[in-house]
């Protein structure tokens, strides 16, 4: 149990364009669904954590307009890359706590890597 | 605040040999304590985690860890690793007392390499 998917797995696009990624808990319920990025070689960091029917809760230095997160259900969260540029390219992992469950446990999905031309 | 400090980036090893991958928090308050694995290009699967209790946590495939708090340690080993082993490691905290949305904070990884 427990599992966490993403799609697309990878995304190219262009300059300008918007992208979006979906974050599912496929066999569970999660209340927040967490949005991490992480660059080559280096540590996933937190980008903003998504609560189901609230506005998203942003870390300092994430554009809440340029990343736009929405948590509509209990198993779906999206986040919007708008106006992409080439620096947003990225590996983008989304992570979902149970609504019940043992304390500190997130769920990993296997990422999107995000390439903009 | 909470940090994590991976003191090693990079742990090559040759296959069988036992392997210590090194990990060190900062916290004023009590902790989780985690390790992660990441095999290239897939997102993180739990490798174990430390609650309460043994300070001596078993995971799976064979690796364990050591919650020393006297020296605010989570020191991750396998006595005898394998080809399979080789990925990125993230030691990881989160603070205890709270729900399970609470924000886990990455060490910056280990990359183990194992050498035939």
């Amino acid at each position: 149990g427990a599992v966490v998917s993403q799609h697309p797995s990878w995304v190219i696009c262009k300059s300008g364009t918007s992208v979006k990624i979906e974050c599912r808990s496929l066999d569970f319920q999660a209340t927040t669904m967490f949005w991490y990025r992480q660059f080559p070689k280096q540590s996933l960091m937190l980008m903003a954590t998504s609560n189901e029917g609230s506005k998203a809760t942003y870390e300092q230095g994430v554009e809440k307009d340029k990343f736009l997160i929405n948590h509509a259900s209990l198993t779906l969260s999206t986040l919007t890359v708008t106006s992409a540029h080439p620096e947003d390219s990225s590996f983008y992992i989304c992570s979902a706590s149970r609504t019940s469950g043992v304390t500190g446990s997130q769920y990993f999905g296997p990422g999107t890597r995000l390439t903009v031309l | 605040a909470q940090s994590v400090t991976q003191l090693d980036s990079q742990v090559p090893v040759f296959e069988e040999a036992p392997v210590e991958l090194r990990c060190n928090y900062s916290s004023s308050v009590s902790v989780y304590l985690f390790w992660y694995v990441q095999y290239p290009n897939q997102g993180l699967q739990l490798l174990l985690k430390y609650l309460s209790g043994s300070t001596l946590v078993k995971g799976i495939n064979g690796f364990e860890a050591e919650f020393n708090k006297s020296q605010t340690s989570f020191h991750l080993r396998k006595p005898s690793v394998h080809i399979s082993d080789t990925a990125e490691y993230f030691c990881a905290v989160t603070l205890t007392g709270y729900s399970s949305a609470s924000k886990i904070i990455f060490g910056s990884g280990t990359r183990l390499s194992i050498r035939p």
